[in-house]
């Protein structure tokens, strides 16, 4: 049973440019989650996402930020317009169907890493 | 605002000793309380979890301790080994999940 995927895992992109972050969640989860890792901080909640629906984007910030989760494919994390603030590792962690969504174990990916030159 | 704070950056211990790696919150309304451990270039792993109405889980080597009045949480790890050896951050949850900045343990062979 593979664990949370994710792909690339190291992404370099100058500023202005477009950076597209994946993650394929364990088999049988229907949950997903994004956090941002910024160099000397703690894991930050993003966003919390089922299939075709965005459950809590709390965490994103208003511009620039999108996420999604089609019903067929992996999660994407869209960044337009990278700036160099945005140099962090981005983790994925996914979640099965218990319905208690704060005490479900959430099982990370190996996260992306995003160098904005 | 951070919300779950971890205010040891590194810590060092001796191989068959005791580690304890502490964890302040200062939310009360936080239910359930976790940590996890991480390898460098790897996504955290969950280690230990404990819920609210608890003050003591324990599992093999890891025992998590919960104080609510205090809202102070701590892991300990007996006997440590240099495998042991990672970044641990715990994690609370209310209506979504807080996480520390970590704590890097070192043990020491």
């Amino acid at each position: 049973n593979a664990g949370v995927m994710q792909n690339p895992r190291h992404l370099v992109r100058r500023r202005g440019q477009e950076a597209r972050l994946r993650c394929s969640p364990m088999k049988g989860h229907s949950h997903v989650y994004w956090y941002r890792q910024l160099p000397e901080e703690g894991l930050k909640f993003m966003v919390y996402l089922q299939k075709e629906n965005i459950i809590d984007e709390s965490g994103m910030p208003k511009e620039r930020f999108s996420a999604e989760f089609p019903k067929e494919g992996p999660s994407i994390l869209r960044i337009q317009q990278v700036v160099r603030g945005d140099s962090a590792a981005y983790f994925c962690a996914s979640s099965p169907v218990t319905g208690s969504r704060v005490t479900d174990t959430q099982y990370f990916g190996p996260g992306t890493r995003l160098t904005v030159l | 605002d951070q919300q779950v704070k971890q205010n040891s950056p590194s810590l060092s211990v001796q191989e068959g000793r005791i580690s304890i790696l502490n964890c302040d919150y200062t939310n009360s309304m936080f239910d359930y309380f976790l940590w996890y451990k991480k390898y460098p270039a790897e996504g955290p792993t969950f280690l230990i979890s404990i819920s609210s109405i608890k003050d003591k889980n324990e599992d093999g080597r890891f025992t998590v301790f919960l104080n609510k009045s205090a809202k102070h949480l701590s892991l300990h790890i007996v006997p440590s080994q240099p495998g042991d050896s990672a970044v641990y951050f715990c994690a609370a949850t209310g209506n979504q999940f807080y996480f520390g900045t970590g704590t890097s343990l070192t043990v020491i062979p």
